[in-house]
């Protein structure tokens, strides 16, 4: 079945150390997106991307960096200059041509 | 920056009663989008909308894009058990034929709780 995969469900940072958070998709979408979920709040965008080798900040990028070598994998890396990272982080994609975004199930941070 | 009200916050109700929620932009969108999410997964998409005036059904749910472009509403009639959950709204301003900005704005979502 075409989807978005994100892995792992759950992880754990100590102090000072970077994580890397995994987002696969095999819909064949053109552009992918990072987003992050605290209690109570909507969704602010972290990072994007439209195209390989292509992404841009969004509102929120401090403490963050993303890469795209390939069309289906956007990795997000939580950095140690991130000092609120606990949070539900949500990995989107769509078709450039705006069509609605369609996500994964996310993956949980927290600090040991 | 563009942003959305979304409201209300939360709902409490009983089973089998109708339920309304809204959400409005200090700008113009081109197209809205209504989420659910349950808890621990991400947002599934429920109905997207793509022209002012637009009345979209799916099953029990309704949305509307608003004529003046700010706004768009969400019904689901006869709620059930499994109508719980939290509900987002999100818009763009790009335009399909373009390769404009394709970034969605949130609402902050209404958290909906159905006693059965």
């Amino acid at each position: 079945d075409g989807g978005i995969t994100q892995s792992p469900k759950y992880l754990f940072r100590k102090e000072g150390q970077n994580v890397t958070l995994s987002c696969e998709q095999n819909l064949n979408h053109d552009a992918m997106y990072w987003y992050r979920q605290d209690p109570g709040q909507g969704l602010r965008l972290i990072y994007y991307s439209q195209i390989v080798n292509d992404f841009q900040k969004g509102d929120i990028a401090e403490g963050y960096s993303v890469s795209r070598e390939k069309k289906e994998s956007f990795p997000l890396t939580v950095t140690s200059a991130q000092k609120n990272p606990t949070a539900f982080y949500l990995c989107a994609s769509s078709d450039r041509r705006g069509q609605p975004q369609h996500f994964g199930d996310g993956t949980r941070l927290s600090i040991l | 920056g563009q942003q959305l009200n979304q409201s209300p916050q939360s709902m409490f109700i009983q089973e089998g009663e109708d339920v309304s929620m809204n959400c409005t932009s200090s700008s113009i969108f081109n197209t809205w989008l209504w989420y659910k999410q349950d808890p621990g997964e991400g947002p599934v998409l429920l109905i997207a909308l793509y022209k002012a005036g637009e009345l979209t059904s799916n099953g029990r749910l309704t949305a509307q894009f608003g004529i003046t472009r700010k706004d768009s509403f969400l019904n689901i009639s006869a709620s059930i058990p499994s109508d719980v959950g939290i509900y987002f709204c999100a818009g763009h301003s790009g335009t399909p034929s373009g390769g404009s900005n394709y970034k969605l704005t949130f609402g902050k979502g209404t958290l909906l709780t159905v006693n059965p």
